[in-house]
């Protein structure tokens, strides 16, 4: 089984400017999840979709958003941009909402100049 | 809420010696722990996981973790290191009865392991 897929691999973006990130789940998962990977703050829970739905949310600004579609693929937006966004973005995805393992794909990095 | 802890940044070994990664967590209930390496400039790699029986698990590469439910602890253990096994190492938990946000992956810090030839 392929794993998963998160494209761009690398991006670089200026303050105030938004970005889309894309994530593609092992074939048959239906939870993807998004965390943000900082030197600083480590491993941050984004938010995570099921069934197209937010289920979860982590202590993230509004600037910071998600969707899903009905292949399970999934996208985040961040919007105006701050040097702060500057981050390794991972995406995972598991079968099911809960207690599975989490699969993540190779990571999209952000450089926010 | 859960928590998990890493006390080591950074863990050295030569390569043929047994190496421990330490993990200790807290959770309101039973919990559901993994590990997970990083390579640079790639993403998590599931190395193995905890949910239920055995508390020695083993998982990819050779490496084994043991559940200690007294001492909170998690910790991962490879008999003989190898070179190749330098890389990041997370520790995290889940605790099924929560719920929200809080069912998600608590990670630790992470211990950065170095292998010495």
């Amino acid at each position: 089984k392929a794993g998963v897929t998160q494209t761009p691999r690398y991006l670089i973006k200026t303050r105030g400017q938004q970005v889309t990130l894309s994530c593609s789940p092992i074939s048959g998962h239906r939870s993807v999840s998004w965390y943000q990977q900082t030197p600083g703050q480590g491993l941050q829970f984004l938010f995570e979709y099921f069934s197209e739905t937010q289920r979860n949310k982590g202590n993230f600004p509004g600037r910071f958003s998600g969707r899903q579609f009905s292949n399970s693929r999934s996208e985040m937006n961040v919007s105006t941009l701050e040097l702060g966004d500057s981050a390794l973005y991972l995406c995972a995805s598991q079968r099911e909402v809960g207690t599975d393992t989490q699969y993540f794909g190779p990571g999209t990095r952000l450089t926010v100049l | 809420a859960q928590s998990v802890a890493q006390p080591e940044d950074q863990v050295n070994v030569a390569e043929g010696n047994p190496l421990t990664v330490k993990c200790t967590y807290s959770v309101s209930g039973n919990p559901y722990l993994f590990w997970y390496v990083q390579y640079p400039n790639r993403g998590l790699q599931f190395l193995l996981k905890y949910i239920t029986g055995d508390n020695l698990v083993k998982g990819s590469y050779g490496f084994e973790a043991e559940f200690n439910k007294s001492q909170t602890s998690f910790h991962l253990k490879k008999p003989s290191a190898l070179v190749s096994d330098s890389a990041l190492y997370f520790c995290a938990v889940r605790d099924p009865i929560s719920s929200g946000s809080a069912r998600q992956l608590t990670f630790g810090s992470g211990t950065q392991l170095t292998v010495l030839p």
